[in-house]
């Protein structure tokens, strides 16, 4: 099955830095790649997502690469604030279809941006 | 419009009991995902169901634990005879049917499950 493979798993940045966090996945049949942000006691939120079809995404200060040949993405965080604070997640879907979404997570990456 | 309601938020159980996890998705949303996160850890994929459909129980425990979308009512995540090993947090998370599907699973604030 699916696996992803997440890092860091901390990233400590000044505000206004850039923040880069990479993501591996091992099924070639994934087609769909989002982005969860989870603050402390919350649940995941979507942030930003990709499909197989598109190398790069991009929603602000997000920004979201995709490399299907080696099978890699990215997520970039240009301009950091305190409150991007946060765990971020990244997620693998094997073939997304009919409504049937089982998204395989990354371990996470804890960012924490210093003012 | 109301997001995914998960109750408890926090349960405390002594090993041996039951736990009962109870999640309603979100208005309109027919599918229901349930995912087990321990401390410092990602996110594992336990069951996806459908109204009174088990689609997909491949991340679950054989043993002990169970789930139910009722045609009325919440979706149940039961975990039987409780371990220490159970204690984690339960998130539940929804979408809507599969025409309105853009792959976004819309995700409670979670239950946190304490097995003293």
């Amino acid at each position: 099955g699916e696996n992803v493979e997440q890092h860091p798993s901390t990233l400590s940045v000044q505000e206004g830095d850039s923040a880069v966090i990479k993501c591996t996945y091992s099924d070639s049949a994934s087609n769909y790649f989002p982005w969860y942000k989870q603050e402390l006691g919350k649940g995941p939120q979507l942030i930003i997502d990709i499909r197989s079809n598109v190398g790069e995404k991009k929603d602000q200060r997000i920004a979201v690469t995709l490399n299907k040949t080696a099978k890699h993405f990215s997520l970039h965080i240009t301009e950091t604030q305190p409150e991007d604070s946060a765990v971020y997640f990244c997620a693998a879907s094997p073939m997304f279809s009919g409504g049937y979404n089982k998204l395989i997570f990354g371990a996470g990456t804890r960012l924490a941006v210093h003012p | 419009n109301a997001g995914v309601m998960q109750n408890p938020r926090h349960l405390v159980r002594r090993r041996g009991q039951e736990a009962r996890l109870r999640c309603s998705p979100m208005k309109g949303h027919s599918h229901v995902y349930w995912y087990r996160q321990l401390p410092e850890e990602g996110l594992k994929f336990m069951v996806y169901l459908q109204k009174e459909n088990i689609i997909d129980e491949s991340g679950m425990p054989k043993e002990r634990f169970s789930a139910e979308f009722p045609k009325e009512g919440p979706s149940i995540l039961r975990i039987q005879q409780v371990v220490r090993g159970d204690s984690a947090a339960y998130f539940c998370a929804s979408s809507p049917p599969s025409q309105m599907n853009t792959g976004e699973l819309f995700f409670g604030e979670g239950s946190r499950l304490t097995v003293l």
